[in-house]
């Protein structure tokens, strides 16, 4: 499975943006890109896939380079509750054998108040 | 709609001993994966059970396994516990197999003594 890189931890402040970043240069064609969160004491939440273009949903969006060698996940206007450990992840997107996701040590996001 | 539930939340056992875990997938979720998270290694995938059938296995020694019944509710088993095996265990479920998004439970937290 192909590996992703990720910073140890990240800080910001309440109601600004952050841009969480993710380095994946084996990406292959068939791989998604897959970010999922876990806040503490929680099981881990999904948070946005995409494969080529930047997607965009309720809680937020994802920036795809266009050699698809990294990506950024964005949170608009960080809230204290987004503080969690925040996991980014290549996944084959079919019902093969390795559909699972593999999960690095991912980015532990702390926002200030 | 229900979420994923585990039970039981919290276990204690002692080396030698084997445990049960069980886990509900949300309701019309077809597949249940198991995953392991410790402090030392992370989260880690544990096996996939779909139609009742495991597809997909994690590098994990065969004293762990699992079975899912037909309606999809899945369990699975540690034989023989060690010390190492104190962790919290994950169920996720989704649609399909390969699905873009899983949904996990709260976690079983097992400690060996």
């Amino acid at each position: 499975d192909a590996k992703t890189t990720q910073p140890n931890s990240m800080e910001s402040n309440e109601e600004e943006p952050v841009h969480l970043p993710c380095n994946h240069s084996t990406i292959s064609g068939t791989d998604y890109i897959h970010w999922y969160r876990q806040l503490p004491s929680q099981g881990p939440e999904y948070v946005i896939h995409g494969l080529t273009s930047n997607v965009n949903n309720r809680m937020a969006s994802l920036a795809i380079a266009e050699d698809r060698k990294s990506s950024t996940l964005i949170l608009h206007r960080a809230t204290l509750r987004d503080a969690a450990v925040y996991y980014c992840i290549l996944r084959i997107h079919y019902g093969g054998s390795q559909g699972n996701l593999i999960f690095g040590k991912g980015t532990k996001l702390s926002v200030k108040p | 709609k229900a979420g994923v539930t585990q039970t039981p939340r919290y276990l204690i056992k002692t080396r030698g001993q084997q445990v049960t875990l069980s886990c509900s997938p949300i309701s019309g979720h077809r597949s249940v994966s198991w995953y392991q998270q410790t402090p030392g290694q992370g989260l880690q995938f544990l096996f996939e059970y779909f139609s009742e059938t495991q597809r997909n296995k994690g590098n994990f020694p065969g004293r762990f396994s699992g079975r899912q019944f037909s309606n999809s509710r899945s369990e699975m088993n540690v034989s023989t516990l060690e010390l190492g095996d104190s962790a919290l265990y994950l169920c996720a479920s989704s649609k399909q197999r390969g699905g873009d998004e899983q949904f996990f439970g709260p976690g079983t937290r097992l400690t060996v003594l």
